[in-house]
């Protein structure tokens, strides 16, 4: 079964601290994503990536940095924690272009991240 | 702008109703793709549906069906006889294509809350 491996279900850090929230593919997928999720805003981009080393802005980058070494892994960062990143973050990948029917976004089971 | 507009924000129906979701799209490109996820109380969204921007056939899977209009923009889903099972935030999403390719990359809708009481 094909999976989206996100390291923490629950995180509570303090404002100021540094936080990374990993997410592991299996699927060999060359595209991978962190959207954020809040209440009544739907899901927001952050940062994508398409191939390893590289990553492209999504919608709402500001106070967060990603990190692709592997094609297996995407790792978001943030560099200082503040409590408006207070939220449901979400992992997901992708193969790098559609074909076959069955192709689509795979998601993680999400990481709820509190800074107080 | 939003790229995609789901304007109802929660929908409550009694088992055994019929109830559409509605979403609107916007987007400049002719090829472009649409999806239905669903996100269940336990949070992992799962896929619905996948369709093409050149297909505007509507499908039918059980008691889930789909309706695709270009001439209006919309994507609609509709629950024949919900059941409880099917309370949860069902979001709609647009894929256009990036540099030959479609990147993977989803624009959300803000979600629909669907609850189902028995």
């Amino acid at each position: 079964d094909v999976k989206v491996t996100q390291s923490s279900r629950y995180l509570v850090k303090r404002t100021g601290e540094k936080v990374f929230l990993e997410c592991v593919q299996d699927m060999d997928h060359e595209n991978m994503f962190w959207y954020r999720q809040d209440p009544g805003l739907g899901l927001r981009l952050i940062y994508f990536s398409y191939d390893v080393k590289m990553k492209e802005k999504g919608d709402i980058p500001e106070g967060y940095s990603v990190s692709r070494e592997k094609k297996e892994r995407f790792s978001l960062i943030l560099e200082s924690a503040s409590t408006n990143q207070t939220s449901m973050y979400l992992c997901a990948s992708s193969p790098r272009s559609w074909g076959a029917e069955n192709e689509k976004l795979f998601f993680g089971s999400g990481t709820q991240l509190s800074v107080l | 702008a939003q790229k995609v507009t789901q304007a109802q924000t929660e929908i409550s129906v009694v088992e055994k109703e019929d109830v559409t979701l509605d979403c609107v799209y916007e987007t400049r490109d002719t090829t472009y793709y649409l999806f239905w996820y669903k996100q269940p109380p336990s949070g992992e969204l799962v896929f619905l549906i996948r369709r093409n921007s050149f297909d505007e056939q509507n499908e039918i899977s059980g008691r889930y069906s789909w309706n695709f209009q270009k001439s209006t923009s919309s994507f609609n889903f509709t629950i024949t006889a919900s059941q409880v099972v099917d309370s949860a935030v069902y979001f709609c999403a647009l894929s256009e294509m990036v540099r030959g390719s479609t990147l993977g990359r989803l624009y959300f809708g803000r979600g629909t809350q669907l609850t189902v009481w028995p």
